[in-house]
């Protein structure tokens, strides 16, 4: 079975700090982990994602996520935030295999300028 | 939001009615999901097409249909057994169903929004 939790509903932070948003996962087999971002009414947009390989992943936007086996997490990083960082963001798993995606409930974060 | 559409943007159905959203990728991707939103729950899955002509239940299918006729095209129908619709429907694609498909990324559509009066 697939589980993805995000511990904080909400993450605020000051405009120039860095910025965490936390992702825990459980599968049965290899993890293949991804980061979305949603606007308000917009769909998701593709963050980035570790499939193998280097254990820090860098995506869009200056983000990236470091995969810690042994802690199961996949926690999303930014070195400096920005006021237009403020929005929904998901983690999900997948299986390598399952069919789909599992998707955690949803970190808000706003960055106060 | 790449090369995925979904339409309309706001629905607004009555009690009893069947409606249909639609969603088109020129992605050419092989694989097509559709998603359920709500607030709190984060993202559920209602069905998935990993190929033409054949699509599988997701985790909360009931009261959704759906037909996957051609690649491009994905529309589900909310029929009047879903006891509770109002949410935010979001479609999905993946350029491969199966045969390494689960390392792909999935790209989604802008959204449906769908309220019931």
């Amino acid at each position: 079975a697939q589980s993805v939790a995000q511990p904080e509903d909400q993450v605020n932070v000051a405009e120039g700090n860095p910025l965490t948003v936390k992702c825990t996962y459980s599968v049965s087999g290899n993890p293949y982990l991804f980061w979305y971002v949603q606007y308000p009414n917009r769909g998701l947009q593709f963050l980035l994602k570790y499939i193998t390989g280097d254990n820090l992943v860098k995506g869009s936007y200056g983000f990236e996520a470091e995969f810690n086996k042994s802690q199961t997490s996949f926690h999303l990083k930014k070195p400096s935030a920005l006021v237009s960082d403020s929005a929904l963001y998901f983690c999900a798993v997948r299986d390598a295999g399952a069919n789909n995606l599992f998707f955690g409930t949803g970190t808000r974060l706003t960055v106060i300028p | 939001d790449g090369g995925i559409t979904q339409s309309p943007k706001y629905l607004f159905r009555k009690e009893g009615q069947n409606v249909t959203l639609s969603c088109e990728q020129n992605l050419n991707h092989d694989a097509m999901y559709w998603y359920r939103q709500d607030p709190g729950q984060g993202l559920r899955l209602i069905y998935y097409s990993q190929i033409v002509n054949d699509f599988q239940k997701g985790d909360i299918a009931e009261g959704y249909s759906v037909s996957r006729e051609k690649k491009e095209s994905f529309p589900l129908t909310v029929t009047s057994a879903q006891k509770n619709p109002t949410a935010f429907y979001l479609c999905a694609s993946s350029p491969r169903g199966t045969s390494g498909g689960a390392r792909d990324t999935q790209y989604f559509g802008p959204g449906t929004r769908l309220t019931v009066l």
